[in-house]
This record gives C-alpha cells, sequence and structure tokens, in this order.
C-alpha cells in the first residue's frame, strides 16, 4: 500500500495569514504515461462529507477559492491556503488515487489562532 | 448527480451490517462506487468500490474476506456489507464516486460526490 503521511496533524493561524499543509507519499504518484500526480485534497467539516477541493495536485474544482492551491509532484505535495478565512476552519487530507487501495493521509486540523 | 445513503444502523458485535447508495440523476453503471469510512478520532479510510457495468470489485487488503461491495443496477444502488462487526467499526460510513467513469479512468480520479454518510454503530 502506498503511506500517505501529513503534516503537521493540526495547526492554528491567524485569521488572513497563510495555511501550509504537507503530505508525503511512500512512493511515486506521478505518472509516467500522463506526467500527472495522482493526488487530491479534500476538506471536511463536521457533520459533512468530504468536499473535493484539487486533484491531480494542483487543479483546483470549480467552485473552490482560489485561496487554496495546490502544489508538488512525485512524492511531496503542499496545500496553501493563502489568507485564511473563518470559513475554513475543518480537518483537511490528501489522498492518493495511483494504485489501489486508495489511501489518504491522516488529516491535518486547521483552527483559528 | 446525487448519492442518497440509508439511515442509521446500530448492531450487536459479531453481526452484520448492510448499507446502500442510491444514485440519483446520473449514470450509475459505468462509475465507480466507492466506499470510505471515518471513524470517531481517525481519518479517512478506503474500503472498496464497484464498478457495476464491467463486475468489477476491488477491496482494501484491510477488509477482504469481510466486506462484499454489491449493485443492483435496476435501482441505480450499491451496497457495503460488512461481517463480523466489532466495536472498532463504529463509524460513518461514505459512498462517494470519481468525476470521470471507467471508460476514461478506470476509477483512477478523485471522488468528487459523496453521500451524507451512513452512521454504523457497534455496541453490546
Amino acid at each position: 500500500d502506498i503511506v500517505m503521511t501529513q503534516s503537521p496533524d493540526s495547526l492554528a493561524v491567524s485569521l488572513g495569514e497563510r495555511a501550509t499543509i504537507n503530505c508525503k507519499s511512500s512512493q511515486s504518484i506521478l505518472s509516467g504515461a500522463n506526467n500527472k500526480n495522482f493526488l487530491a485534497w479534500y476538506q471536511q467539516k463536521p457533520g459533512h462529507p468530504p468536499k473535493l477541493l484539487i486533484s491531480w495536485a494542483s487543479s483546483r474544482e470549480s467552485g473552490v477559492p482560489d485561496r487554496f492551491s495546490g502544489s508538488g509532484s512525485g512524492t511531496d505535495f503542499t496545500l496553501t491556503i493563502s489568507s485564511l478565512q473563518a470559513e475554513d476552519v475543518a480537518v483537511y487530507y490528501c489522498q492518493q488515487y495511483y494504485a489501489t487501495p486508495w489511501t489518504f493521509g491522516q488529516g491535518t486540523k486547521v483552527e483559528i489562532k | 448527480v446525487e448519492l442518497v445513503q440509508s439511515g442509521a444502523e446500530v448492531k450487536k458485535p459479531g453481526s452484520s451490517v448492510k448499507v446502500s447508495c442510491k444514485t440519483l440523476r446520473g449514470t450509475f453503471n459505468t462509475f465507480a462506487t466507492n466506499w470510505v469510512r471515518l471513524a470517531p478520532g481517525q481519518g479517512l479510510e478506503w474500503m472498496g468500490s464497484i464498478v457495476p457495468f464491467f463486475r468489477t470489485t476491488s477491496y482494501a487488503p484491510k477488509f477482504q474476506g469481510r466486506v462484499t461491495i454489491t449493485a443492483d443496477e435496476s435501482a441505480y444502488t450499491a451496497y457495503l456489507e460488512l461481517n463480523n462487526l466489532r466495536s472498532e467499526d463504529t463509524a460513518l460510513y461514505f459512498c462517494a464516486r470519481p468525476r470521470t467513469d471507467y471508460y476514461d479512468s478506470r476509477g483512477h480520479d478523485a471522488l468528487d460526490v459523496w453521500g451524507l454518510g451512513t452512521m454504523v454503530t457497534v455496541s453490546p
């Protein structure tokens, strides 16, 4: 199985400040066939299902605010919230869909400082 | 597209549970229906998937032998059955589907449509 490891487990950021979450895969999830990284980022709020924010490591979904951005390739990835808003308080997960079983990081809880 | 899941369940240890997920307003049989759970204090955990048209199932090794995923194409519904329940199986169970169908991606795509979840509680 591909192990996904996120850091930190939690972080507290002031409103308007930048939040950065890292995700590392135990093996490369970059496809040589299409040069795409099979990585997604999700946001989950209590009592709600996960919401897809970013796919292919850096492609923002329609309707997702542009303060959310994804970067990285191979085994190391980052989700950045450029200016944290109150509604961004949630748990964020990375997920690889390169090989089954699909696996998620353990989650990063983002709070307001 | 909307995924509608069955209601909450309370089960005894050692018993089985079967959760359903109905696809509304969208193609069902060529998309992979995935099952993901969220246990208290834990992270998201993928359990398996099914692509009805191709009769294709895939299971996470952790659940192999204890989980069965099936589908009724005529009812646009997928099912997750988990056997030999233990307290650690207490969790919110989600169904989810990827953005693209099996012809396009063989299931290798991010999950963009999710059900609201079915709470399964395992308690003596």
